[in-house]
């Protein structure tokens, strides 16, 4: 079975320019999510959704932040503009529903704003 | 707010050494708790899990129990190996549907 899948797996962008990154779970999984991971901090949640559509954006900074899921599968989450304290790497991952206790993570892109 | 708290890191050991990882957390309820392992370069990996008070996780050598008592989830390992140099981070599963992680232990085992 194919994991959570996500690209890139690095990108350096430099203060104000944007950023988009993809995410294809697990076959099935009806719940994603995006994670943001700072350097020596564990995994803090930006974004859930439910199939297309978002159960919890309560950690996301909207003012630069978008997420969509619109076929209910992929997700992108894009940073416009980006700033220093972006860098991080983010990170996917999906389950069965939202009801399921065990999330299944991607690889991850590192993210680098210089 | 629901919160897991972890022993500092890193953590350098020789290979067969004893491995003990603290974890602690606060949570309304019964929360599930979670070990994750995340090898460099690479996503995080469920390790093992325990979804009740007493319940014992084990995988690949490494234990956790749920101590609802001390409200703690601590791993152990009896004797490690080079190949478990990872961050380990311990996480749990709230009422509200929510993982949350503590900050990650770092463990360096040396040959």
């Amino acid at each position: 079975e194919a994991g959570v899948a996500q690209s890139p797996r690095y990108k350096i962008i430099e203060k104000r320019q944007s950023v988009a990154f993809w995410c294809n779970p697990i076959s099935g999984h009806a719940t994603l999510y995006w994670y943001q991971q700072i350097l020596g901090q564990g995994p803090k949640l930006l974004i859930q959704f439910q199939n297309n559509g978002v159960v919890d954006d309560s950690q996301l900074p909207k003012d630069r932040f978008s997420a969509e899921r619109l076929k209910g599968v992929d997700s992108t989450l894009k940073i416009q503009p980006a700033k220093l304290e972006d860098s991080a790497v983010y990170l996917c991952a999906s389950s069965l529903g939202t009801a399921s206790v065990e999330q299944f993570f991607g690889p991850g892109t590192r993210l680098t704003v210089l | 707010g629901d919160s897991v708290t972890q022993m500092e890191g890193p953590v350098t050991l020789s290979e067969e050494a004893f491995l003990t990882i603290n974890c602690t957390y606060t949570a309304t309820g019964y929360p599930s708790l979670f070990w994750y392992v995340q090898y460099p370069g690479e996503g995080l990996q469920l390790l093992l899990k325990a979804t009740k008070a007493d319940d014992k996780g084990s995988n690949k050598g490494f234990e956790a129990t749920y101590r609802k008592e001390t409200t703690s989830f601590h791993l152990e390992k009896g004797s490690v190996q080079v190949s478990d140099s990872a961050v380990y981070f311990c996480a749990l599963y709230n009422q509200g549907g929510k993982l949350i992680f503590g900050q990650g232990t770092e463990l360096s085992v040396k040959p």
